[in-house]
C-alpha cells in the first residue's frame, strides 16, 4: 500500500541553523514526490515537486529536497532558515502508474526563534 | 484562474444537523481529491474523483460521510448526520491526473460541530 512517513514532528529551530525534514515512502512503482508548506491559518501552497531527471529538486525560498532511490526518501533542506519559515511541511507521494492517488505524510510543525 | 474555489470557508452547525461542503475544481483538471485535516490525525485522504468517477473512498470515516462529484466543475462532500468529532478542516484539491504537475489547494472549510 501506498505510504509516506516524516519523521519528525516538531522541529524547533533558531534562526540561521540548517533544516533537514525527512520523509519516507512506501510504493512499489515510478512516484511523484512533492514537498508542501502551510503556513498558520491558510491552506496548502507547494514548495517542491519531482516527477524525473535530477534527484536534487530545489524549490522556492531556498528549499531544496533530494530524491534517493534506494532509500526511498525525499528529504527536504534548507541551509539556513528564517523566522518566515514557521510554518507546517507535508510530504506527499503520486503514484503515477496507479491511478493518481496523492497522499499526505503526517506533518512536522517548523518552529522558528527569532 | 480563480483557484480551487470552496464554501464555505466556516461552518458552525449543531450536532445532528446535515452539513454539504462544496468545491469547484481548476478548470481542466480532471482529479479532485478531498483531505481532512485535524490535530490527531494531520491531513487524511477522505476520497478522490478522477474524470468525476469516485476511485477510492476508503478514507471515509463511516456511511455519514458522502461525497459526489455530478460534472467536472463541482463536488460536494457531506456529513449526515454530523457530529462533534467531524469538526476539523477540509480541503479540496485538484489536478491532471496523466500530467507532471502538482495538486492545487483550495482555502478549506473550518466545520466546527457544537
Amino acid at each position: 500500500a501506498q505510504s509516506v512517513s516524516q519523521h519528525n514532528h516538531h522541529v524547533i529551530l533558531s534562526e540561521a541553523a540548517s533544516l533537514e525534514l525527512g520523509c519516507n515512502y512506501s510504493y512499489g512503482g515510478t512516484v511523484n514526490l512533492f514537498w508542501y508548506v502551510q503556513y498558520p491559518g491558510q491552506h496548502l501552497q507547494l514548495l517542491l515537486k519531482y516527477f524525473s531527471g535530477d534527484p536534487l529538486v530545489k524549490g522556492i525560498k531556498g528549499f531544496e529536497a533530494e530524491f534517493i532511490k534506494s532509500k526511498f526518501s525525499f528529504n527536504l533542506r534548507k541551509p539556513s532558515v528564517q523566522w518566515s519559515d514557521t510554518a507546517e511541511y507535508f510530504c506527499a507521494v503520486k503514484g503515477s502508474s496507479n491511478t493518481g492517488k496523492l497522499i499526505f505524510g503526517q506533518g512536522t510543525t517548523l518552529q522558528v526563534k527569532p | 484562474d480563480a483557484g480551487v474555489i470552496q464554501s464555505p470557508r466556516h461552518e458552525v452547525t449543531e450536532m445532528g444537523q446535515e452539513v454539504t461542503l462544496r468545491c469547484k475544481p481548476i478548470s481542466g483538471h480532471n482529479s479532485l481529491f478531498w483531505y481532512r485535516q485535524t490535530m490527531m490525525r494531520g491531513l487524511e485522504l477522505l476520497i478522490y474523483f478522477n474524470n468525476n468517477v469516485p476511485i477510492d473512498d476508503s478514507g471515509m470515516p463511516e456511511d455519514r460521510f458522502s461525497a459526489k462529484m455530478p460534472n467536472a466543475s463541482f463536488s460536494t462532500l457531506k456529513i449526515q448526520p454530523s457530529e462533534p468529532r467531524d469538526s476539523a478542516v477540509y480541503f479540496c484539491a485538484s489536478t491532471f491526473r496523466d500530467r507532471n504537475t502538482e495538486a492545487f489547494f483550495g482555502q478549506g472549510t473550518r466545520l466546527t460541530v457544537v
